[in-house]
């Protein structure tokens, strides 16, 4: 599956590092997210973003902070990370309808493994 | 806020056995969408699920929801080993207005299926 792809796939930093997550779609289409899964916990949505726009942010520390250029890649810069943020992070698309209900389907990366030592 | 618990949480099954895994939700359900994961990789989506009584199926994978129970079942027929993994059940957040596809997800079922 080469629809959404994530770099790098393992990660791991110290707590003082600066780093950043890169997804790429190649769907066409206009929503990305991030996702957190954390051992034995449900799949957590950090951040929204449609037509390059934030429009969702999940009381998600300042140490993470995404970053939407284009409709087609998405960031996720990381610095001073805690241990416990260590999680694989998972970034989506999807094609929102702007305003209308949407339930179209959201497609995943294969997601980055993140270890903070 | 909407919460799915899933059953059983994991599920250990001999090859060519049929196994049941259950989604269900605190809130009403506008749609369902199952999904399943290898260990460390991506969700890739298996299904979706959008009105009452609608049934799916993809090979051996069936799908059904009931609105009336907020709930949903995925259903494997004869299994094999390549259906090992973690499956997923997300709903959308809410059915009107921007949701922006918000999805709230289960905490996975992890089936073992043995040769």
């Amino acid at each position: 599956e080469t629809g959404v792809t994530q770099t790098p796939r393992h990660l791991v930093m110290g707590m003082t590092n600066k780093k950043s997550l890169k997804c790429e779609q190649h769907l066409g289409h206009n929503a990305m997210y991030w996702y957190k899964q954390s051992a034995k916990k449900p799949l957590e949505l950090m951040f929204v973003y449609s037509l390059e726009e934030r429009v969702e942010n999940n009381s998600v520390p300042s140490r993470f902070s995404p970053e939407c250029p284009n409709s087609s890649h998405l960031f996720l810069h990381l610095h001073t990370l805690q241990p416990e943020d260590s999680a694989l992070y998972l970034c989506a698309s999807s094609q929102d309808r702007l305003g209308r209900p949407s339930t179209d389907t959201q497609y995943f990366g294969p997601g980055t493994r993140l270890t903070v030592l | 806020s909407q919460e799915l618990e899933q059953s059983p949480q994991s599920l250990i099954v001999q090859e060519g056995k049929n196994l049941t895994i259950n989604c269900t939700s605190s809130k009403t359900l506008y749609g369902l969408y199952w999904y399943k994961q290898k260990y460390g990789e991506g969700l890739i989506f298996l299904m979706m699920l959008q009105k009452g009584g609608e049934e799916k199926s993809h090979e051996k994978i069936t799908a059904k929801l009931d609105e009336k129970k907020q709930q949903s079942s995925l259903h494997i027929t004869a299994s094999q080993p390549s259906h090992a993994g973690i499956y997923l059940c997300g709903a959308p957040l809410r059915a009107g207005g921007t949701s922006y596809g918000k999805l709230t997800f289960g905490q996975g079922t992890i089936l073992t299926v043995h040769p």
